[in-house]
């Protein structure tokens, strides 16, 4: 079956910490993937995405994401955090009818 | 222009209301998609449409009823629905269909059903 599993559903960290968001993917899914980001009472913004070619991908706001084949994973990674970036993070990878399936969600909140 | 439109922001409505959804992008893309989002939970696909044909419907109740006017509108239209119903409903689009093509999510409607 087709999977996105985010073992975090919370992650509380303090402002400047470091973080790391886990997201792993079954092998049945293509290896498109993407990181969401959704703020308390809006949609989905498209954070970062993994297509192909170099494995590190970057998003403009400082947070990264490495992709891992061998260990089917795509976790994401902020040297230092922010109160703003207080948010639910979404793990997604393309499903095999074109779509998005989508991980549980990590709620990552950041204290100051 | 990046931006997919949704209205109402908030909607109530009764179990024996009408009521319809809007949702509209000018980027040009000819996909477009609902979704489902129940609180603390990702967001359910209900249904995609590509170049303004449904293609896809997850089993969703005939109680939500999707139409594509245009390449640029998707609407929802809701009767007789059930208090489970209440969510917040997402449309997206993208240039078309496939995982290399970005969806770009509009706010969302909050729905109430009373």
């Amino acid at each position: 079956a087709q999977s996105v599993t985010q073992l975090d559903s919370q992650v509380p960290v303090f402002e400047e910490a470091p973080v790391e968001l886990r997201c792993n993917y079954s092998s049945s899914v293509s290896v498109y993937l993407f990181w969401y980001v959704q703020y308390p009472n809006q949609g989905l913004q498209l954070l970062l995405k993994y297509l192909s070619g170099s494995t590190l991908v970057e998003s403009i706001n400082g947070f990264e994401a490495e992709f891992n084949k061998s260990q089917t994973s795509f976790h994401l990674r902020k040297p230092s955090v922010h109160i703003s970036d207080t948010a639910e993070y979404f793990c997604a990878a393309e499903g095999s009818q074109g779509n998005l399936i989508f991980g549980k969600g990590t709620k990552l909140s950041v204290k100051p | 222009d990046t931006e997919v439109t949704q209205t109402p922001k908030h909607l109530v409505m009764g179990m024996t209301n009408k009521k319809s959804l809007k949702c509209e992008q000018h980027m040009g893309h000819r996909a477009m998609y609902w979704y489902k989002q129940k609180a603390k939970k990702p967001p359910e696909l209900m249904f995609v449409y590509s170049y303004e044909k449904l293609s896809i419907n997850e089993s969703v109740p005939s109680r939500f009823s999707p139409e594509c006017p245009n390449s640029s509108l998707l609407n929802l239209h809701l009767h007789a629905l059930q208090p489970e119903d209440s969510a917040l409903y997402l449309c997206a689009s993208s240039q078309p269909t496939g995982g290399t093509y970005e969806q770009y999510f509009g706010p969302g409607t909050r729905l109430t059903v009373t």
